[in-house]
């Protein structure tokens, strides 16, 4: 295990159901993430908190809301998505948000939209 | 911009031979360079990377991958494979310059057979 749980593991929703993914780091880590993992395509860095304060959003759809109530979780609330947003979310952490500290992932929730 | 490239989607050796995954990558400046393994139903887990430094960086699991300027090359690299080592292998690149985020490349199946 790294470290960081994510729950659920696995979700399915409809598109007018509103849902949310908790990522928990345990690591004492300052910075955490969340990715989008769809199959062959690279990871899709959505968004980037560090000291619990967004520094980072990839032009990601309104429709993904993003929380970080303190250092240790971070939360993605979900409203009204679309089938296209079938995927695995990821979630991360690390001691520093410049990307030069290694990263730690969680198992991630495999998210399905019908 | 910065770019990787994995340019084989799936990497078949027999258990006992040596391995390698490639990586190409463009960046402007001088690079990060790291690698990451999924395991099925995983998140990714940290191996190895390049800062600066020796060309040769060792990681975890016995793997080791070789920063090579000239060809923009980090090819990931083991002895004599296991089994075990069955997973997905990301290459991920960032931009030494500046605040940058880390880009994945698209990642490369390694089947061991037995």
């Amino acid at each position: 295990e790294t470290g960081v749980t994510q729950t659920p593991r696995h979700l399915v929703m409809g598109m007018t159901n509103k849902k949310s993914l908790k990522c928990e780091q345990h690591l004492g880590h300052n910075a955490m993430y969340w990715y989008k993992q769809s199959a062959k395509k690279p990871l899709e860095l959505m968004f980037v908190y560090s000291l619990e304060e967004r520094v980072e959003n990839n032009s990601v759809p309104s429709r993904f809301s993003p929380e970080c109530p303190n250092s240790s979780h971070l939360f993605l609330h979900l409203h009204t998505l679309q089938p296209e947003d079938s995927a695995l979310y990821l979630c991360a952490s690390s001691q520093g948000q410049g990307f030069v500290d290694t990263q730690y992932f969680g198992p991630g929730t495999r998210l399905t939209v019908l | 911009a910065q770019s990787v490239a994995q340019p084989e989607d799936q990497v078949n050796v027999a258990e006992g031979n040596p391995l390698t995954v490639k990586c190409t990558y463009s960046v402007s400046g001088n690079p990060y360079l790291f690698w990451y393994v999924q395991y099925p139903n995983r998140g990714l887990q940290f191996l190895l990377k390049y800062i600066t430094g020796d060309n040769l960086v060792k990681g975890s699991y016995g793997f080791e991958a070789e920063f090579n300027k000239s060809q923009t090359s980090f090819h990931l690299k083991k002895p004599s494979a296991l089994v075990s080592d069955s997973a997905l292998y990301f290459c991920a690149v960032r931009d030494g310059r500046g605040y940058q985020k880390v880009t994945f490349g698209i990642g490369t199946k390694l089947q061991v057979i037995p």
